[in-house]
């Protein structure tokens, strides 16, 4: 398995555009997480989907992010208007959620810089 | 979730053992411990996780006391490689979610 695939890898736009970033889970898993991480923050959640219905999105920061599942091979977080304080490394990762613990797999994450 | 305390940095000898402590003494009994480990620039990386059992595996050893209140997970012969932020997380089973802490901060020197 190739594991979780996120797009693009690094992403520079200017304030005000719409940023799309994209992610595909591991085959087979049933729950997919969103992540976003800055020196100052850390590691926040913003959502998660199981079975491609989001269950908690207490962590999105404002309207202007949104996120989608339109099949369970699929994702995308998407920012409109971005603006500068939205710069950080945002990563996806996906689970088996169902019958006791389990372990979330990471992807590489896609570096945003908004200028 | 409960919260967790873990130090914020910590030196290892390489080849020598690493020893990171972690504080959960208010833990549920159907929560689990998780440990991850991020190094630089990466995706996080899930290391081991345990509920009331020392557990090992090809990566570490994780110690929980018998009041489950505290854990330390265990790098038995650290590398270089092994330098990275290391987190500590306890979670329900049944609820998804992973909240991630500061962690610890492991530098592992020649």
């Amino acid at each position: 398995d190739a594991g979780v695939i996120q797009s693009p890898r690094h992403e520079v736009t200017e304030m005000g555009q719409e940023v799309t970033l994209r992610c595909k889970p591991i085959s087979g898993h049933n729950s997919l997480f969103w992540y976003r991480q800055t020196m100052m923050r850390g590691l926040e959640l913003l959502i998660y989907f199981n079975n491609n219905v989001p269950i908690d999105d207490s962590g999105m920061p404002e309207d202007r992010f949104s996120a989608k599942m339109p099949n369970a091979s699929f994702s995308t977080l998407k920012i409109q208007p971005s603006e500068p304080r939205d710069s950080a490394v945002y990563f996806c990762a996906s689970s088996f959620l169902g019958g006791g613990a389990e372990k979330l797999f990471f992807g590489s994450g896609t570096q945003l810089s908004v200028l | 979730d409960a919260k967790t305390t873990q130090p914020t940095s910590m030196d290892c000898a390489e080849g020598r053992a690493a020893n990171l402590p972690c504080n959960h003494s208010t833990i549920s009994g159907n929560e689990y411990v998780y440990w991850y480990r991020q190094i630089h620039s990466q995706g996080p990386q899930y290391i081991i996780h345990g509920l009331k059992n020392n557990e090992t595996n090809e990566m570490a050893s994780l110690i929980i006391t018998e009041d489950r209140k505290s854990s330390t997970l265990i790098l038995p012969h650290a590398t270089l490689r092994d330098t990275a932020v290391y987190y500590c997380i306890v979670r329900a089973s049944n609820t998804g979610k992973l909240i991630f802490g500061q962690g610890t901060t492991l530098q592992v020197k020649p």
